[in-house]
């Protein structure tokens, strides 16, 4: 079992639409947690760290169960810039990050 | 500044050729990394370094080398290409080891035909 897993997508959207990624995690000593954004032939930039109470930063909302290994992105009125492939990324104290394979979303006009 | 740079951009190298990418940052940040991409499997860490003079091995090491001369710099040596090679490959850096962002490279095409 990978040790970071991601919806496998592609999401086709309309503008406008609300989108949820979920990413689950293997190894219950992670102690931090990352949404990447990778546009197409790019290199990876952060989107947004998830906390333990959930955070929102504009159209986006990350939360974090730890109970259940599970984190989610949800992206609230889509917008065509929003076209990326979005990384679930897990990191353990003093640790190497670990990424996801990432969930591919193609918001259409 | 102008964070992580990575040269070349697009390399072609024939099976057995041995090659270096390049990796320089200039934030001074201790930790620095190289990751392969490929379709399906997410990045993946080759090599490591937590500072000068300290390298160590990620998830998949073999066929590849590193050094870490100075803070700056964290060359990745191919030493004898094979077409499992064929990737994109990102170098990446942060400060220290603790939870903080990690800040990548635009990458390098790299094919072995």
């Amino acid at each position: 079992r990978k040790e970071v897993e991601q919806d496998p997508g592609p999401f086709n959207v309309p503008e406008g639409a609300t989108v949820a990624f979920n990413c689950t995690y293997s190894n219950s000593a992670s102690q931090s947690f990352f949404w990447y954004r990778q546009d197409c032939r790019k290199e990876p930039k952060l989107l947004m760290s998830v906390y333990s109470s959930g955070n929102e930063d504009g159209r986006f909302t990350a939360q974090l169960n730890r109970a259940s290994q599970y984190i989610s992105l949800l992206i609230r009125d889509s917008k065509l810039s929003d076209s990326a492939t979005y990384l679930c990324v897990v990191n353990k104290y003093g640790q190497n990050f670990v990424f996801g394979p990432g969930t591919r979303l193609s918001v259409l006009p | 500044n102008a964070g992580v740079t990575q040269t070349p951009k697009f390399q072609v190298l024939k099976t057995g050729q041995s090659m270096t990418l390049q990796c320089a940052q200039d934030m001074n940040h201790e930790y620095m990394s190289w990751y392969r991409q490929d379709p399906g499997m997410g990045l993946r860490l080759i090599h490591y370094s937590v500072g000068a003079g300290i390298t160590d091995q990620g998830e998949v090491p073999n066929g590849y080398n590193v050094s870490r001369s100075t803070t700056e710099d964290f060359p990745l040596r191919l030493l004898s290409a094979a077409p499992s090679q064929t990737s994109v490959y990102f170098c990446a850096s942060k400060t220290g080891t603790g939870v903080v962002e990690q800040y990548f490279g635009p990458g390098t095409r790299l094919t072995v035909t």
